[in-house]
């Protein structure tokens, strides 16, 4: 079975600091790894995927995540926080069977002025 | 184009009742997926239905939960004689079939409130 243990329930940065929310995951197989956000009273919104093409992975609003096999990782990056990354970041796992996904319980963004 | 949509977006119901949460997928998405999102429990897999194959119905957490998916499309979830712990968000997703890992689209959500 496949899941995710994101560290750290709560994550505080300063406006233009880097973001860093871990993720490490467990699978017995070559995962497919995403990271969702949440924003408050919405649904999910897909950040970025990992899907065994490159190890580097860029997605949207600036973030991006880099998969390492060695270390089971796949931890999210920005270099410069803006206020309205302040949400909720999820970490998934998929065995890329098209089968439901397995979330880690969140890590909540606080970005302070 | 049209997102996942889902109906009600909240709803207040008694302990005992049964409720009905709908969910409109993204046209022409083969697969469609429920979530259950909880203080406590983060977000649980429900239940996955792929084009006319037998959903799996693996993370329905009693016989008081059920889901059909009519015409490969509308899906309803509907909680039998509802408990106040399954008081949370109820989100649908869907994707297209692929073999490289399938993004999941999201609705809003339907915030379930069992008194």
């Amino acid at each position: 079975a496949q899941s995710v243990t994101q560290l750290g329930s709560h994550v505080s940065v300063s406006e233009g600091a880097l973001v860093l929310l871990r993720c490490n995951y467990s699978s017995s197989v070559p995962p497919y790894l995403f990271w969702y956000v949440q924003y408050p009273n919405q649904g999910l919104q897909l950040l970025l995927k990992y899907t065994s093409a490159a190890t580097l992975v860029k997605g949207i609003n600036g973030f991006e995540a880099e998969f390492k096999k060695s270390e089971t990782s796949f931890h999210l990056t920005k270099p410069s926080a803006h206020m309205s990354d302040a949400a909720e970041y999820f970490c998934a796992v998929s065995d890329g069977s098209g089968y439901a996904l397995n979330f880690g319980k969140g890590t909540s963004l606080l970005v302070t002025p | 184009g049209a997102g996942v949509s889902q109906s009600p977006s909240n709803k207040v119901t008694e302990k005992g009742k049964d409720v009905e949460l709908r969910c409109d997928p993204i046209s022409g998405h083969t697969a469609l997926y429920w979530y259950r999102q909880s203080l406590g429990q983060g977000l649980e897999f429900l239940i996955y239905f792929q084009g006319n194959s037998a959903p799996d119905k693996s993370g329905l957490p009693s016989d008081r939960f059920s889901a059909e998916r009519t015409g490969g499309s509308v899906s309803t979830l509907t909680i039998q004689r509802t408990q106040q712990e399954d008081s949370a968000v109820y989100l649908c997703a869907s994707s297209l079939w692929t073999s490289k890992g399938n993004e999941q689209f999201f609705g809003p959500g339907t915030r379930l409130t069992v008194l």
